[in-house]
């Protein structure tokens, strides 16, 4: 079975400083992760995603995520946050098979301080 | 760039009613899947759909809802007899190289 775990429900950050949202999973077997952003009453947007190779990912909007197998951890960081940013972010495991579900975390909110 | 749609963007019903909400999935994808987010909680799997026929299924997803590809374009989540607790964004999803295309949503406000 697989889990996500975002330990921080709300995360404020003043605008121009760095931010970490945190991510740990639970999973027996190998899996691929993700993170989606959600602006309010909008959908879900691809963030980033982790699928092999480089540790390192980066993604849209200035952020990047580094995979840490030995941590099962995928944290999202920013270094210099914008009031656009504000918003909801889900990290999300699927196993490394086609067809699977995902499975998403509880979400951090980013609230972007002026 | 390819999208998920899904109409409406906001379904009001009355409880107990029956509701049809559409998703017109990516037109390669081979796998399709229904979401719930109740109001400030995560996303929940509902329903996968491959081939045809319902590949998995939660907990959530009891005989109240049911599934259908109608035709070669259009994926449908019913809900017979509507409860306050169903109120919710209702994410629609299609898989292309292990990453899940949503849809924009549609909010069911139960009354």
């Amino acid at each position: 079975a697989q889990s996500v775990t975002q330990l921080d429900s709300q995360v404020p950050v003043f605008e121009e400083a760095p931010v970490e949202l945190r991510c740990n999973y639970s999973s027996s077997v190998s899996v691929y992760l993700f993170w989606y952003v959600q602006y309010p009453n909008q959908g879900l947007q691809l963030l980033l995603k982790y699928l092999s190779g480089s540790t390192l990912v980066k993604g849209i909007n200035g952020f990047e995520a580094e995979f840490n197998k030995s941590q099962t951890s995928f944290h999202l960081r920013k270094p210099s946050v914008h009031i656009s940013d504000t918003a909801e972010y889900f990290c999300a495991v699927t196993p490394r098979a086609p067809g699977n579900q995902f499975y998403f975390g509880t979400g951090t909110s980013l609230t972007v301080i002026p | 760039e390819p999208e998920v749609t899904q109409t409406p963007s906001h379904q009001v019903t009355q409880m107990g009613q029956e509701v049809i909400l559409r998703c017109v999935p990516i037109s390669n994808h081979l796998y399709f899947y229904w979401y719930r987010q109740i109001l400030g909680q995560k996303v929940e799997f509902l329903v996968s759909f491959y081939n045809n026929e319902i590949s998995e299924k939660s907990e959530i997803f009891d005989d109240q809802f049911s599934v259908e590809r109608p035709d070669g374009s259009n994926f449908t989540l019913k809900i017979r007899s509507t409860k306050l607790e169903d109120s919710a964004m209702y994410f629609c999803a299609s898989i292309g190289a292990y990453e899940q295309y949503f849809g924009p949503g549609t909010r069911l406000t139960v009354t």
